[in-house]
């Protein structure tokens, strides 16, 4: 159980195009999703934190008009990145949390961005 | 902001050696978690700590949760290949929903 998937897994496009990822947890109803961007060989920086049926909240430096975060149902968050630029090549990657008693945060596999 | 002191950095060791890993913070945490990054992929859960002292085991890992909650520490036995990753601790402060990532831990294990 608590499987996260991510689509799609790796995405090119032009400069000045917007891309969407989405981020589905797969058999749990997750009402807080995280996401993430990770740079080569580097930890995973948090973004946002995306609550079902509220606005996401973004973390200091994170343009939010750049990386609209929508969370639409308790199984589904999206990340578009509007008016993408070479710069936010990026290894993209989000969470979904468990809660509960023992909570928990499950990953996706993880989207590659790669902005021509 | 909050940082997690995750040591060593890398590791280099031989197939069936054992090797040990740890994370230190001045906060007290409320859960530590151990994930393993593989290229390209997402992290993948390992093992989950919610009470100081707890020992917690997966197959050849164990994980324990440091009695001031300030630490944690993730042991791999007898390593095979496949242990080949990067190992990240993670945090959660009481009254967050937010993780606090280490830096990771890059395990290579020469067959």
């Amino acid at each position: 159980g608590a499987v996260v998937s991510q689509h799609p897994s790796r995405v090119i496009c032009k400069s000045g195009t917007s891309v969407k990822i989405e981020c589905r947890s797969l058999d749990f109803q997750a009402t807080t999703m995280f996401w993430y961007r990770q740079f080569p060989k580097k930890s995973l920086m948090l973004m946002a934190t995306s609550n079902e049926g509220s606005k996401a909240t973004y973390e200091q430096g994170v343009e939010k008009d750049k990386f609209l975060i929508n969370h639409a149902s308790l199984t589904l968050s999206t990340l578009t990145v509007t008016s993408a630029h070479p710069e936010d090549s990026s290894f993209y990657i989000c969470s979904a949390r468990l809660g509960g008693a023992r909570e928990t945060q499950y990953f996706g596999p993880g989207t590659r961005l790669l902005v021509l | 902001g909050q940082q997690l002191n995750q040591s060593p950095q890398s590791m280099f060791i031989q197939e069936g050696e054992d090797v040990s890993m740890n994370c230190t913070s001045s906060s007290i945490f409320n859960t530590w978690l151990w994930y393993k990054q593989e290229p390209g992929e997402g992290p993948v859960l390992l093992i989950a700590l919610y009470k100081a002292g707890e020992l917690t085991s997966n197959g050849r890992l164990t994980a324990q949760f440091g009695i001031t909650r300030k630490d944690s520490f993730l042991n791999i036995s007898a390593s095979i290949p496949s242990d080949v990753g990067i190992y990240f601790c993670a945090g959660q402060l009481g009254g967050s929903e937010k993780l606090v990532f280490g830096k990771g831990m890059k395990l290579t294990v020469n067959p």
